[in-house]
Order: structure tokens, then sequence, then C-alpha cells
């Protein structure tokens, strides 16, 4: 239990569907976090919030749609994805970004797949 | 961008046996973090590294954070079934994390 839980753990959707993941941490941190993590790849940062402000995204698709409001929760919006878009998709956080000194708690993951 | 190359990709070994891993770069980075990722899991922190040259041990896990600034190592002594899984690398430069590709561990009984 690392204070950090999303829902739903896993995810089938077609490529028309819309649908929502859940992120939320126990842990009084406030920047938060979505990664992608495909096999045999490094993980790959989409977006951070930092106190509720998102303070970076990382050239991810429009396709793909973050959202925080409060900072203890983190949705990742999700529409008209593609079949790569198939991945665990992770959340996490950490007290604050500005000092960065890369600790992260992460949660158990998203597993998405996208027929 | 930055990049960390993180060998081995996989290792299988036998329970009790010493496992030793590591993660290079072209990049000065400062600090190394090593994290688990146990099946179905997500990503834990196992051990942080602030200073070069530093060696941090947790449990039966130890860790250097190289001179140069370029490298780290992860040791891993007598293993045990538990440890399967696929440990990460990572390295912070300004504001940027870095993570490695990850050595996917296997060990038998």
């Amino acid at each position: 239990e690392t204070g950090v839980t999303q829902t739903p753990r896993h995810l089938v959707m077609g490529m028309t569907n819309k649908k929502s993941l859940k992120c939320e941490q126990h842990l009084g941190h406030n920047a938060m976090y979505w990664y992608k993590q495909s096999a045999k790849k490094p993980l790959e940062l989409m977006f951070v919030y930092n106190f509720k402000e998102q303070t970076e995204n990382n050239s991810v698709p429009s396709r793909f749609s973050p959202e925080c409001p409060n900072s203890s929760h983190l949705f990742l919006h999700l529409h008209t994805l593609q079949p790569e878009d198939s991945a665990l998709y992770l959340c996490a956080s950490s007290p604050v970004t500005t000092s960065n000194t890369g600790e992260l708690f992460f949660g158990e993951g998203s597993r998405l797949t996208v027929l | 961008g930055q990049q960390l190359n993180q060998s081995p990709q996989s290792m299988f070994i036998q329970e009790g046996e010493d496992v030793s891993m590591n993660c290079t770069s072209s990049s000065i980075f400062n600090t190394w973090l090593w994290y688990k990722q146990d099946p179905g899991e997500g990503p834990v922190l196992l051990i942080a590294l602030y200073k070069a040259g530093e060696l941090t041990s947790n449990g039966r896990l130890t860790a250097q954070f190289g001179i140069t600034r370029k490298d780290s190592f992860l040791n891993i002594s007598a293993s045990i079934p538990s440890d399967v899984g696929i440990y990460f690398c990572a390295g912070t430069s300004g504001s940027r994390l870095t993570f490695g590709e990850g050595t996917q561990l296997t060990v038998n009984p």
C-alpha cells in the first residue's frame, strides 16, 4: 500500500469510447503525475501537476486529457484512442516538484487495452 | 534528450546468488535512484543516492552513485524468490527525471 490508489486496474475500450482513469493520493503531496509504461521502454512522463496547476505536458496527443480538481485527485480522460495507446498508465505523487529529488510514490497502475 | 542505458536487460539466476546491474549515461545526474516493480504493481523506491561516490545499503541491497556522476550500480546479495521483478534506475538533472529501460530479474528456487 503506497498511499496512491488507481482505478480501474484494468480497462478495455474501443477506439470510439470515452473513459476515464482515476488516481487518488492520501499522502498529503502537492504534485501528481501521469506516466505511460510500455513493454521494454522507459517510463514516459505524460503530465505533471503541482498544486493543481499543470506544469508539464510532454507533447501528449489531445486524445488524452488530464484533470486535477485538487491536490489529492488526478484524472486522465480518454477518447478516440488508438490500439498503440494500450499500455500500463501509472499515477505518481511527490511532496512538490520544485525540489525534484526523483522520489515518487506510484499507484498500482491501470492496464489499458484499446481494441 | 537524456538517456539512461541500463544493463543487463534481463537476468536469470538461482536463489542464493548475488546480482549486479548498472546504469550509465553520457550526461551528469544530480540524483540516482533505484526502483523495483513487482508483477502487477507500480514501481517502489528502493534506494536514493544524492552525492557522487555515495554508497548506500537497504538490507541485502547496495547501490552506489558513481564518482563521475554518470553511472550507478545496484547489487543484491543472496537473492530470494521475492526479488523477482523489474528494477529501474532513474536520475534527476535539474527538474527532469529520467528512467532506464529496466532489468527483468528472475530467481529460480
